[in-house]
């Protein structure tokens, strides 16, 4: 069975580009989940959606960050214009049903912003 | 405060040796709570659920203190590829989940 899909699992790009990550979740799971970890502050939940629908964005940085998910099996991050300090593993997950249950984790797309 | 905070280590123990983590959460309503391990530059993985009245699977123990707010994690007979991040997971609002910075373990021979 296919895991959560992301893309491009590595990204290197100049300060002030438009960066795009990309995720596949598990099908037919109910949540998908955008989180981001670094050293210093760890894994950090930024949106989550649940039936395509954002839920909670709170974690979203500021106005640079962007999230869709225009159908049950596609989301997409954006962060424009990208800034050094959004340099780290970017991580998508995707849960089943409609209460807490077990986050699967895709394997992350590594940024490096410089 | 963070909502979870754990020791982030490392611990270095000798194989067959017995390790213990705990971490400790601040929202006193949080219902479900979680261990995930986390390899060197992998994804995070579920290792096991946390119920209220303690659970087992095979060397892994896993405890949850209510009244004190803690999660205890018990690792028997450590083997070489326990060598991993462990993180402390919990409910927090809606569907989310708080996850704590991880401790981590190396496991020597």
């Amino acid at each position: 069975d296919a895991g959560v899909i992301q893309s491009p699992r590595h990204e290197v790009t100049e300060m002030g580009q438009e960066v795009t990550l990309r995720c596949k979740p598990i099908s037919g799971h109910n949540s998908l989940f955008w989180y981001r970890q670094t050293m210093m502050r760890g894994l950090e939940l930024l949106i989550y959606f649940n039936n395509n629908v954002p839920i909670d964005d709170s974690g979203m940085p500021e106005d640079r960050f962007s999230a869709k998910m225009p159908n049950a099996s596609f989301s997409t991050l954006k962060i424009q214009p990208s800034e050094p300090r959004d340099s780290a593993v970017y991580f998508c997950a995707s849960s089943p049903g409609t209460s807490v249950y077990e986050q699967y984790f895709g394997p992350g797309t590594r940024l490096t912003v410089t | 405060r963070k909502e979870v905070e754990q020791d982030p280590g490392p611990f270095n123990v000798p194989e067959g040796a017995t390790v213990a983590f705990n971490c400790t959460y601040s929202n006193s309503a949080s219902q479900s709570f979680f261990w995930y391990r986390q390899d060197c530059r992998k994804e995070p993985k579920l290792l096991m659920s946390v119920y209220s009245s303690g659970n087992e699977d095979g060397r892994f123990t896993a405890q949850l203190n209510r009244a004190s707010q803690y999660i205890s994690l018990l690792i028997r007979d450590s083997k070489l590829s326990d060598s991993a991040t462990y993180l402390c997971v919990v409910h927090g609002s809606g569907y989310a989940l708080n996850f704590g910075k991880g401790t981590s373990l190396l496991v020597t021979p």
